[in-house]
């Protein structure tokens, strides 16, 4: 299956600040998707990421917190705007596997965002 | 409202006995059920899926159950292995193509040797 590879792998920031998480797929693909676990809860679909065209943000979720690029089909952003300690979270980019994984979702490692 | 449950946070076994981890689910448009698995510092893992047409699906030492009129699922993990020791989410899906999950809140299983 696919690789990712998710930048930073986790940060500190302080509240009032942006911070944007790469990740970068071994191998080209249509869509990515952004979840984000919060600690202790449940993974949940921010948004996905097709390339060439707008974001596609899930309830609750806005662009303006949480931009997104996909400038080609390996790679794509997530950034959250403008920091509260609510938005310490882990954050995980996906996308489906390969082969016999073909309609599985593989994750990356995720990144841990610790906001103060 | 949480569509997708797993009621027990955390349950520990010994080392070569059966590990059940229950999920239930409350939308009945789900078809395509999953299990996760995650390590500390590590993204989900893919373990096993089984489809609404199936009740039963096995891959080694792992088998879920699926009872449509119960909105249940279960995995069943015999023996239990200390490596198994993570948290395991079970997902829901409303078409066969693994994308639009609905994930549990997971249930963090502990194996002692």
């Amino acid at each position: 299956s696919a690789v990712i590879s998710q930048k930073p792998s986790r940060d500190i920031c302080q509240r009032g600040t942006s911070l944007t998480i790469q990740c970068q797929v071994d191998s080209q693909v249509t869509m990515m998707f952004w979840y984000r676990q919060q600690p202790g809860q449940s993974l949940t679909l921010i948004a996905t990421a097709n390339q060439g065209s707008e974001a596609t943000y899930e309830s609750g979720f806005v662009i303006d917190k949480f931009p997104i690029s996909r400038p080609n089909l390996t790679f794509s952003t997530l950034t959250v705007s403008n920091m509260s300690p609510e938005d310490s979270s882990i954050y995980l980019c996906s996308v489906f596997g390969t082969g016999i994984g073909a309609n599985v979702l593989t994750f990356g490692a995720g990144s841990r965002l610790t906001v103060l | 409202d949480q569509q997708v449950k797993q009621n027990s946070p955390s349950l520990s076994v010994q080392e070569g006995r059966i590990s059940i981890l229950n999920c239930d689910y409350t939308n009945s448009m789900f078809d395509y059920f999953l299990w996760y698995k995650k390590y500390p510092a590590e993204g989900p893992t893919f373990l096993i899926s089984i489809s609404s047409i199936k009740d039963k699906n096995e891959d080694g030492r792992f088998t879920v159950f699926l009872n449509k009129s119960a909105k249940h699922l279960s995995l069943h993990i015999v023996p239990s292995q200390p490596g198994d020791s993570a948290v395991y989410f079970c997902a829901a899906s409303p078409n066969n193509a693994g994308n639009m999950l609905t994930f549990g809140g997971g249930t963090r299983l502990m194996v002692k040797p």
